[in-house]
């Protein structure tokens, strides 16, 4: 079974532009949460959508913001970058199951705002 | 609110010595916890879960925690440290949102 997928890998913009990131998840999995990481601030979590509805939201302006289509794949979109944007971007899709709740990462996706 | 606190942001052992990672957490009600494993320019990967049952976990890569309760402690270790194990660990704790701690790095001394 494919893992989660996330595109670009690697991306690089310009102070006040916009970027959308992509995350396709685990086949079956209907839940995709994203999350930024830096050096100083860690992982921190971004949102969740399940079934095309945000169910969580982190503590993040409304510069960001997300959709999850009908096929699960979701997209997050950063409005007027700034350079406090450049991180790291893991998108995770997450399953519940009897053994519990699970949830893995793709790759990431970094990103660099000059 | 729940929360989580890694103890250490930089932990060395010698290759062979057991490996010690230390996890607390906050929670209002009983939660779920994890450790992930990062290594460079990678995304997370699940080392071992608590979700409910039997309070030692055992994981990938000869990993496992404990979950104790009344300590609100989730502590990782492996008997036996090996080179490859040099990696960045996270513990997570999961009500609504997972919440992770800010990471310990591993350092492996040959």
């Amino acid at each position: 079974k494919a893992g989660v997928t996330q595109t670009p890998r690697y991306l690089i913009k310009t102070r006040g532009q916009q970027v959308t990131l992509s995350c396709s998840p685990i086949s079956g999995h209907r839940s995709v949460s994203w999350y930024q990481q830096t050096p100083g601030q860690g992982l921190q979590f971004l949102f969740e959508y399940f079934s095309e509805t945000q169910r969580n939201k982190g503590n993040f302006p409304g510069r960001f913001s997300g959709r999850q289509f009908s096929n699960s794949r979701s997209e997050m979109n950063v409005s007027t970058l700034e350079l406090g944007d450049s991180a790291l971007y893991l998108c995770a899709s997450s399953l519940v199951t009897t053994g519990g709740y699970e949830q893995y990462f793709g790759p990431g996706t970094r990103l660099t705002v000059t | 609110a729940q929360s989580v606190t890694q103890l250490g942001s930089h932990v060395s052992v010698s290759e062979g010595a057991l490996v010690l990672l230390r996890c607390n957490y906050s929670s209002s009600v009983p939660p779920y916890l994890f450790w992930y494993v990062q290594y460079p320019n990678q995304g997370l990967q699940l080392l071992l879960k608590y979700t409910t049952g039997a309070t030692l976990v055992k994981g990938i890569n000869g990993f496992e925690a404990e979950f104790k309760k009344s300590e609100t402690s989730f502590h990782l270790t492996k008997p036996s440290a090996h080179m490859s194990d040099a990696a960045e660990y996270f513990c997570a704790v999961k009500n609504d949102k997972i919440i992770f701690g800010k990471g310990t790095r591993l350092h492996i001394l040959p």
